[in-house]
């Protein structure tokens, strides 16, 4: 099975930062990742799908990148709404798929 | 809109079963993939079951394999998971989400369905 290792668990920032989180495939999965966001006592949201590609109506302000067993998902300048809690998610085969184990965002 | 609500979650004793149901609205459920994912309390994600949008594949997570089951009845437009040999590890949030054309990312989302494991 493939694992999904995320990082940090935890991420304190502020307001107008720049803000990388990370996830690492435990082998290539080329660039079947999607990325979602989840608020408290919410469903979680589709922010990113195929490592790069932003879903319809989610601000520009969200990023992800890359391929193989690296990929990474940026928020270019936080605002109040993006205190969240965010996962990574590998969809390389039908055969069962993973969510990394998430990283949450906390003001500073 | 795109609509899916579960329903079907409660107590139950370990060792027993339970059926969680999706009632999907505002697109063409044949033409889909539907997964089921849990969440402990306080806890992360885990993707527990796909079904394929015409039932001919299905899948499961390693923890849940030969104990659950999904299935789908398009004609009433509902997703199934019939839970057997339920144990005090499978008490979460069950939720139903909307495959994005059969390729494994999940675009629609329920908001749960709470399923407890307790004597």
């Amino acid at each position: 099975d493939i694992q999904m290792t995320q990082s940090p668990s935890t991420l304190s920032a502020s307001v107008g930062d720049r803000v990388t989180i990370t996830c690492r495939a435990s082998q290539s999965i080329s660039s079947w990742v999607a990325w979602y966001q989840q608020k408290p006592g919410k469903a979680p949201k589709l922010l990113i799908y195929k490592a790069s590609s932003l879903e319809s109506g989610v601000p520009s302000r969200f990023s992800g990148s890359g391929s193989g067993t690296e990929f990474t998902l940026t928020i270019s300048s936080l605002q109040p709404d993006d205190f969240a809690t965010y996962y990574c998610q590998q969809y390389n085969s039908f055969s069962g798929y993973t969510f990394g184990q998430g990283t949450k965002l906390e003001i500073k | 809109q795109v609509q899916v609500v579960e329903s079907g979650g409660g107590v139950v004793q370990p060792g027993g079963s339970l059926r969680l149901s999706c009632a999907a609205s505002g697109f063409t459920f044949s033409d889909y993939g539907m997964h089921w994912v849990r969440q402990a309390p306080g806890k992360g994600l885990e993707w527990v079951s796909f079904i394929r949008y015409d039932g001919s594949y299905k899948s499961y997570g390693d923890s849940v394999k030969g104990r659950f089951t999904i299935s789908r009845d398009d004609s009433k437009n509902t997703l199934s998971l019939h839970m057997n040999s339920l144990r005090a590890e499978d008490t979460a949030l069950y939720y139903c989400a909307k495959d994005r054309d059969d390729i494994g990312f999940l675009d629609y989302w329920g908001q749960g369905t709470l399923v407890t494991v307790s004597s």
